[in-house]
């Protein structure tokens, strides 16, 4: 079983839609929870760090679900800019806080 | 804010030939910095976790002879893939971690990546 799993996709929306993405990962040790926002041939980019109580950044709310080992992105009002990967990232086993363990990713396109 | 260069960023070669990829921190020392590889529709898989002044933690199944890792300073760490062949194309990224800030948000920074192409 791989230690973060993700849908794949690609959810194809309108713009203006509401999207969410749902992560689960395997290790019930993790401290960190991470979505990074990855675009074509392009490294990841820290989109928002998920916390126990949830957090917002404009159109972004994560959430975090430790009983169930699971981490949600939810993305309203859909811009076309938001086209992108999208990767549920959570700290390594045994490891601290370094270490970082990602996602296969969730593909987003937004169309107009 | 805290940037990581890395460089080259696009690379083609041919069979056999050894590429050198280096990271920069550029603002900020960098004890720990870490190389990723990413295959096409895949995550970034870590392949090691440089440290400065010492020898390199692999993780398992990566060849350390053939990824050859060296931190010699707080800002750069290289990787460099030798004897290449068509099956190491891939895109390489590094990152490196403020540790002096230690900004829980942002748990590392990352370099633009390298993609290798191997012939």
């Amino acid at each position: 079983r791989k230690e973060v799993e993700q849908d794949p996709g690609p959810f194809n929306v309108p713009e203006g839609a509401t999207v969410a993405f749902n992560c689960t990962y395997s290790n019930s040790a993790s401290q960190s929870f991470f979505w990074y926002r990855q675009d074509c041939r392009k490294e990841p980019k820290l989109l928002m760090s998920v916390y126990s109580s949830g957090n917002e950044d404009g159109r972004f709310t994560a959430q975090l679900n430790r009983a169930s080992q699971y981490i949600s992105l939810l993305i309203r009002d859909s811009k076309l800019s938001d086209s992108a990967t999208y990767l549920c990232v959570v700290n390594g086993r045994n490891t601290g806080f370094q270490k970082l363990v990602f996602g296969t990713g969730t593909r987003l396109l937004v169309s107009p | 804010g805290a940037v990581v260069s890395q460089h080259p960023s696009w690379v083609i070669c041919k069979s056999g030939t050894s590429v050198k990829i280096e990271c920069r921190s550029l603002d900020f020392q960098a004890t720990t910095m870490f190389w990723y590889r990413q295959f096409p529709k895949q995550s970034l898989m870590l392949m090691a976790t440089s440290n400065e002044g010492s020898k390199a933690t692999y993780e398992q199944g990566v060849e350390k002879d053939k990824f050859l890792i060296n931190h010699a300073s707080l800002t750069l760490s290289t990787l460099t893939v030798t004897s290449a062949h068509p099956e190491d194309s891939s895109f390489y990224i590094c990152s490196a971690r403020d540790n002096l800030r230690q900004i829980s948000n942002q748990p590392q920074h990352f370099g633009d990546g390298t993609r290798l192409s191997i012939l």
